[in-house]
């Protein structure tokens, strides 16, 4: 089994729609969680941390379920410019970042 | 702030011959690097992790004698792919982790796509 888990999609959504990813991880001593963002042959972009509280970001929120390991991301209002892979970051206590395969989300006019 | 440069951005290169991968961290000093490479459709796989003045610790499955890691400056990291093969073709990323006052934050290089023909 991965370590982090995601849907690949593609997610096909229209402008202005609502869209959820989720991603599940294995290692429960996981500490720290992010979305990052890469582009098409592009290097990852950080997206937002994700915080055990749940947090937002204009139209991103995301949030974490320790009891369940796995985090959420909620993109509102969608634009055609959110086009791009979405990664689940995981660190555990390595300090290594482990990514999640990415979940492809394409928006349409 | 916290810019890591990273060089070639596309290099093609023939079966056999060897290619070196530079990452810089321009305005803050990397004491950690972190070597990616991601097939297509697929996702970072951590190579491995360079650490300024000691050996590179490798993942498991990677070849430490093949991809040569080289950690010598708080501000420079090199990947050397030796005697290339066809398989070893992929888009290759640095990351540097970076402290930023109470938490780590891990910035990329722009990544280098590596053709072996």
């Amino acid at each position: 089994r991965k370590e982090v888990e995601q849907d690949p999609g593609p997610f096909n959504v229209p402008e202005g729609a609502t869209v959820a990813f989720n991603c599940t991880y294995s290692n429960s001593a996981s500490q720290s969680f992010f979305w990052y963002r890469q582009d098409c042959r592009k290097e990852p972009k950080l997206l937002m941390s994700v915080y055990s509280s749940g947090n937002e970001d204009g139209r991103f929120t995301a949030q974490l379920n320790r009891a369940s390991q796995y985090i959420s991301l909620l993109i509102r209002d969608s634009k055609l410019s959110d086009s791009a892979t979405y990664l689940c970051v995981v660190i555990h206590n390595t300090d290594k970042l482990i990514f999640g395969t990415g979940t492809r989300l394409q928006v349409f006019p | 702030g916290a810019v890591v440069s990273q060089h070639p951005s596309r290099v093609i290169c023939k079966s056999g011959t060897s290619v070196k991968i530079e990452c810089r961290s321009l305005d803050f000093q990397a004491t950690t690097m972190f070597w990616y490479r991601q097939f297509p459709k697929q996702s970072l796989m951590l190579m491995a992790t360079s650490n300024e003045g000691s050996k590179a610790t490798y993942e498991q499955g990677v070849e430490k004698d093949k991809f040569l890691i080289n950690h010598a400056s708080l501000t420079l990291s090199t990947l050397t792919v030796t005697s290339a093969h066809p398989e070893d073709s992929s888009f290759y990323i640095c990351s540097a982790r970076v402290y930023l006052g109470t938490v780590y934050g891990y910035t990329f290089g722009s990544g280098t796509r590596l053709t072996v023909v």
